[in-house]
């Protein structure tokens, strides 16, 4: 098993612009989830799903979208990237939605 | 108030050494209660959940003190590949809301020979 996936592994983006960060899932879990880590407030639930067809707000869930169309898959948009979502994203997916089997990040600078 | 709050650290222990580290959380209604462990720039992983007993892991032992809401990771015998970052991690099942958990800042642990 590959285990929890994403990609990219680093991304740059300019101010305003879209794009979408890739999670996927080889273990059949029904729970997943997004996560920031910014230095020194550790990590913040962005938007989670228990199911496919199914996703809610985290605790930082402004300016990012999700969607889970299959069990697999958990990407996650950023619709106009701003300086502030200059971060580490993880992704993280779960058999009964309590212990988290993370993936390796994705390391996004906004400039 | 934050909802899972660690010691700062760091802690700069020699091997062999005993070192513990404390976490509290503000809902009295969590369920479950964890250690992660987080090397630096890699994504963190689960090192022990925290039953109300008490549980030992080899040389690491989690402790779960629900009257004063408060969690405790001791690790004996210090070895340098403990060094990382300790992450106390708490499930507050809010009903519809299953399964978010909410993870405090870390605790930052270096272990030198």
């Amino acid at each position: 098993n590959a285990g929890v996936t994403q990609t990219p592994k680093f991304q740059v983006l300019k101010t305003g612009q879209s794009m979408t960060l890739q999670c996927a899932q080889d273990m059949n879990h029904e729970y997943m989830s997004w996560y920031r880590q910014d230095p020194g407030m550790g990590l913040r639930l962005i938007h989670y799903s228990v199911g496919a067809g199914i996703t809610d707000q985290g605790e930082v869930p402004n300016g990012y979208n999700v969607s889970r169309s299959t069990t697999e898959d958990f990407p996650l948009r950023l619709l106009s990237a701003a300086p502030s979502q200059t971060s580490v994203y993880f992704c993280a997916s779960s058999l009964d939605g309590v212990e988290q089997y993370f993936g390796p990040g994705t390391r996004l600078t906004v400039t | 108030r934050k909802e899972v709050e660690q010691d700062p650290g760091p802690f700069n222990v020699p091997e062999g050494a005993t070192v513990a580290f404390n976490c509290t959380y503000s809902n009295s209604a969590s369920q479950s209660f964890f250690w992660y462990r987080q090397d630096c720039r890699k994504e963190p992983k689960l090192l022990m959940s925290v039953y109300s007993s008490g549980n030992e892991d080899g040389r690491f032992t989690a402790q779960l003190n629900r009257a004063s809401q408060y969690i405790s990771l001791l690790i004996r015998d210090s070895k340098l590949s403990d060094s990382a970052t300790y992450l106390c991690v708490v499930n507050m099942d809010r009903g519809s809301t299953l399964g978010r958990l909410y993870f405090g800042r870390g605790t930052q642990l270096t272990v030198w020979p």
